[in-house]
């Protein structure tokens, strides 16, 4: 059973404008969530995280938000860049060492 | 300062053969991971390390070994493989950070084909 879902598998954005991509999950549990970016070929790479004590963390371009009745996290990258294009999964923990991901979505920034 | 290195990049096996997928850190991170990607899935955990000595299952550890050699290298080990372990194969590595969290840092992966 999938805790954490990625209903959008893909995306696409104006480059300048926003891009919202947005994950959902079961587990009342998972206590810190992170977004990972991978681009082809390579491992994914470590992007924004947000303990569940807090709503919102912000770095740079890119927001994450945290709404925890409703067991939803977006994350908002402002402007979007091509260079942003890229497959983003989120991601949960317990607070074991497990993180569970979702199926990523795939998001395009056309120039 | 090369983070999380993985061997072999791609790999094609025979149903039954075994081979050992490597994975190293240089970030000195006590705990170390093995996942797989399936397409329209998202990464899932094979096993991990929480130190160095020590190994636990995660979510789909079937068919698979993993020995932590020391504290930089974890190896995954399929012993005799099958089609369904066609995959790629991601190791990670993490240290819990000044915020009392952590963050996993991946390797470039692995593709596996077995036919």
């Amino acid at each position: 059973d999938q805790q954490v879902k990625q209903n959008s598998p893909s995306l696409s954005v104006q480059e300048g404008r926003i891009s919202i991509l947005n994950c959902d999950y079961t587990n009342s549990m998972f206590d810190y969530f992170l977004w990972y970016k991978k681009y082809p070929a390579e491992g994914p790479t470590f992007l924004i995280s947000i303990s569940s004590i807090k709503d919102k963390n912000e770095d740079g371009r890119f927001t994450v938000f945290l709404n925890k009745s409703a067991k939803h996290l977006s994350l908002h990258i402002v402007p979007s860049q091509p260079g942003d294009s890229a497959v983003y999964f989120c991601a949960a923990r317990t607070g074991a060492n497990n993180l569970f991901f979702g199926t990523g979505t795939r998001l395009t920034v056309i120039p | 300062n090369a983070g999380v290195t993985q061997t072999p990049k791609f790999q094609v096996l025979k149903t039954g053969q075994s081979m050992t997928l490597q994975c190293a850190q240089d970030m000195n991170h006590n705990s170390m991971y093995w996942y797989r990607q399936d397409p329209g899935m998202g990464l899932r955990l094979i096993y991990y390390s929480a130190s160095e000595g020590t190994t636990d299952k995660g979510e789909v550890p079937n068919g698979y070994n993993v020995s932590r050699l020391n504290k930089r290298e974890f190896s995954l080990r399929l012993e005799s493989a099958a089609p369904s372990q066609t995959s790629v194969y991601f190791c990670a590595s993490s240290e819990v950070g000044s915020t009392n969290q952590e963050t996993q840092y991946f390797g470039p992966g692995t593709r596996l084909l077995v036919l």
